[in-house]
């Protein structure tokens, strides 16, 4: 069935560091890619999404681009800032939609002043 | 836009207790989700609804879970009786017919002793 893998966490990084969280998916098919992020007591919430091959999802400075050679769907930002601490999670669904999501196990990221 | 609402927040039992958990969906939305989020684990789909009807039930324990969805709005998630691996955070999500993005409500935390 289909699967997401997350890097495991927790990260922690310094103010303005470079932040990349890698997400690999085992799936039939051309899933739908996202990514989540639930900050604390919150419930989770759309980061950015790709539907098709080499499409980058974008949002808040984050970024992620659907590779299909690699069945990666890394999340990036270029300078982290406090209020991005929070749990991020990789999510796919079926192709085209956002119905049946498969998550990943979440990472947490802290990020310190 | 009211976004998805979840009551109550927090709930603490004991084993064998019964619970119950209810849903608003976002107005208008005809997909509605029910997921368990584990602590340190990605949220894993319990139950889907499309309007009143149940689309995907096959992850529920249905032997002590349930869940209805009388008119197509509001929904209700019950567990009898509880065990203590239940203990999690009971997230409710819903979608609108193009289903794109989930929306999820701020979760019900469970804790069963």
């Amino acid at each position: 069935g289909d699967s997401v893998t997350q890097m495991e966490g927790p990260v922690t990084l310094s103010e303005e560091a470079f932040l990349t969280i890698n997400c690999t998916y085992t799936a039939t098919g051309y899933p739908s890619l996202f990514w989540y992020v639930q900050y604390p007591g919150e419930g989770l919430q759309l980061l950015l999404k790709a539907t098709k091959a080499d499409d980058k999802g974008s949002n808040k400075g984050f970024e992620a681009t659907y590779r299909k050679e690699t069945t990666s769907f890394h999340l990036e930002k270029g300078s982290v800032q406090v209020s991005d601490s929070a749990v991020y999670f990789c999510a796919l669904g079926p192709s085209g939609s956002a119905r049946q999501l498969t998550f990943g196990s979440g990472t947490q990221l802290t990020v310190l002043p | 836009e009211a976004g998805v609402a979840q009551s109550p927040r927090y709930k603490i039992i004991e084993k064998r207790q019964s619970v119950a958990f209810w849903c608003n969906p976002i107005s208008g939305h005809a997909t509605l989700y029910w997921y368990q989020q584990i602590l340190g684990q990605g949220p894993k789909l319990l139950i889907q609804f499309q309007n009143n009807g149940v689309v995907d039930d096959s992850q529920l324990p249905k032997d002590r879970f349930s869940a209805e969805r009388l008119k197509g709005v509001d929904s209700t998630l019950k567990i009898q009786p509880a065990k203590l691996e239940d203990s999690a955070v009971y997230l409710c999500a819903s979608s609108s017919t193009s289903g794109d993005t989930q929306y999820f409500g701020p979760g019900t935390r469970l804790t069963v002793l």
